[in-house]
């Protein structure tokens, strides 16, 4: 059972919707991370954030906004999506900053399609 | 500028082969650490491994080995004696100690293992 658990694990959704990602880490981690991975693609870091505070945008577009709760919950709200953000998009969590570079721990994902 | 290179796109081996994926990194930072991943096609990614750049030491845990060169900038992977279950995609990836939430990943390697 992984302890990083991303709802739902597939959605389908026209350009027009707005629908939400969420993804839930039961390791104690403090850092939490979106990614998209598309097909014949290196994963793309979106947002990181660290004791819910937000430390990287990676030149992501609007129609994604992302919002952490709390160190234990990461959304991912879509608005407006085009057909390109069709991916997986792939939830982490870590210990976070300190300098020694802890390894990040993936959920699932969800598969994500645009019609 | 950080880079993560895995030229083998997909390798196709027969149960019980040997197999090595290969790695080659970029980085102008003198402290690093470098990763592998492996993603099943249930999609979570799985941590393998972190190695420290100023340890050398090739390392083993059970039929995988990893031999970091740090001459060549290399991080090859290899699994001895492959299963069925090794099927999966393997990503390399390289965070510096800077920027320690942002990991850089190759393209990954798909490897089939055959029965």
């Amino acid at each position: 059972e992984t302890g990083v658990t991303q709802t739902p694990r597939h959605l389908v959704m026209g350009m027009t919707n707005k629908k939400s990602l969420k993804c839930e880490q039961h390791l104690g981690h403090n850092a939490m991370y979106w990614y998209k991975q598309s097909a014949k693609k290196p994963l793309e870091l979106m947002f990181v954030y660290n004791f819910k505070e937000q430390t990287e945008n990676n030149s992501v577009p609007s129609r994604f906004s992302p919002e952490c709760p709390n160190s234990s919950h990461l959304f991912l709200h879509l608005h407006t999506l085009q057909p390109e953000d069709s991916a997986l998009y792939l939830c982490a969590s870590s210990q976070g900053q300190g300098g020694n570079n802890q390894p990040q721990h993936f959920g699932d994902g969800t598969r994500l399609s645009i019609l | 500028a950080q880079k993560v290179t895995q030229a083998q796109t997909e390798i196709s081996v027969v149960e019980k082969e040997d197999v090595t994926l290969d790695c080659v990194y970029e980085t102008r930072d003198t402290t690093y650490y470098l990763f592998w991943y492996k993603q099943p096609p249930s999609g979570e990614l799985v941590f393998l491994i972190r190695r420290n750049s100023f340890d050398e030491q090739n390392e083993i845990s059970g039929r995988y080995s990893w031999n970091f060169q740090k001459s060549t900038s290399s991080f090859n992977f290899t699994i001895t004696a492959s299963q069925v279950v090794d099927s999966a995609v393997y990503f390399c990836a390289l965070s510096g100690i800077l920027n320690t939430d942002k990991l850089i990943f190759g393209t990954g390697t798909r490897l089939q293992v055959f029965p």
